[in-house]
């Protein structure tokens, strides 16, 4: 069946670091791929998102790419701040059945200042 | 612009007793809903989604139910709650696009549900 698969965590980091957060899917044809974050305490908030193979979606620094041929999506920021300090989710949802949104088990950043 | 709402923020039952959480969305029609379950630590699982009123699909058997009394009001519920349903429930929202697609979904601010 479809899958997310994420890195563990806790990723620690200092303020302006880069960060990597690997995330890698398995599904049937072209799903459309997403990042979520939650800060402490909220709710899922759309970080960015991607619906066709090569697309990169951004959003406040950051980055990721629809990778079809090694199948990730990856998120990066060149340069993290403490207020990025959250967990963050990569999901999936079948174009055939898109009702359904397939998480990753969450990353949790912490930035130390 | 489109706003999602839940209630209560926090709750805290004895097990046994009842439930009922609310979602609201403002802003748009006919939307999808989903309720979400969130336990400490760990990813989310889809619950229950409609696609318009009175239409319920329940992704995992288990003590809860939901209900769509209104185009954009979503409703999760129990009869007598059981220590295994804490956690952090979640709603969202989608766009209709048409049968079996759906657009982004946009989540609420969560429920934090504690059974003692």
């Amino acid at each position: 069946g479809d899958s997310v698969t994420q890195m563990e965590g806790p990723v620690t980091l200092s303020e302006e670091a880069f960060l990597t957060i690997n995330c890698t899917y398995t599904a049937t044809g072209y799903p459309s791929l997403f990042w979520y974050v939650q800060y402490p305490g909220e709710g899922l908030q759309l970080l960015l998102k991607a619906t066709k193979a090569d697309d990169k979606g951004s959003n406040k620094g950051f980055e990721a790419t629809y990778r079809k041929e090694t199948t990730s999506f990856h998120l990066e920021k060149g340069s993290v701040q403490v207020s990025d300090s959250a967990v963050y989710f990569c999901a999936l949802s079948r174009t055939d059945s898109s009702y359904k949104l397939i998480f990753g088990s969450g990353t949790r950043l912490l930035v130390r200042p | 612009s489109q706003t999602i709402h839940q209630w209560p923020a926090t709750l805290v039952q004895p097990v046994g007793s009842p439930l009922s959480l609310e979602c609201t969305v403002e802003g748009t029609s006919n939307p999808n809903l989903y309720w979400y379950r969130q336990a400490a630590g760990r990813g989310l699982q889809l619950l229950f989604y409609s696609v318009g009123i009175g239409q319920i699909s329940s992704e995992v058997p288990q003590n809860l139910s939901a209900s769509r009394p209104q185009d954009r009001q979503f409703i999760l519920s129990s009869k007598k709650l059981l220590l295994s349903d804490s956690g952090f429930y979640l709603c969202a929202w989608s766009a209709y696009l048409g049968t079996g697609r759906s657009d982004t979904q946009y989540f609420g601010p969560g429920t934090r549900l504690t059974v003692l």
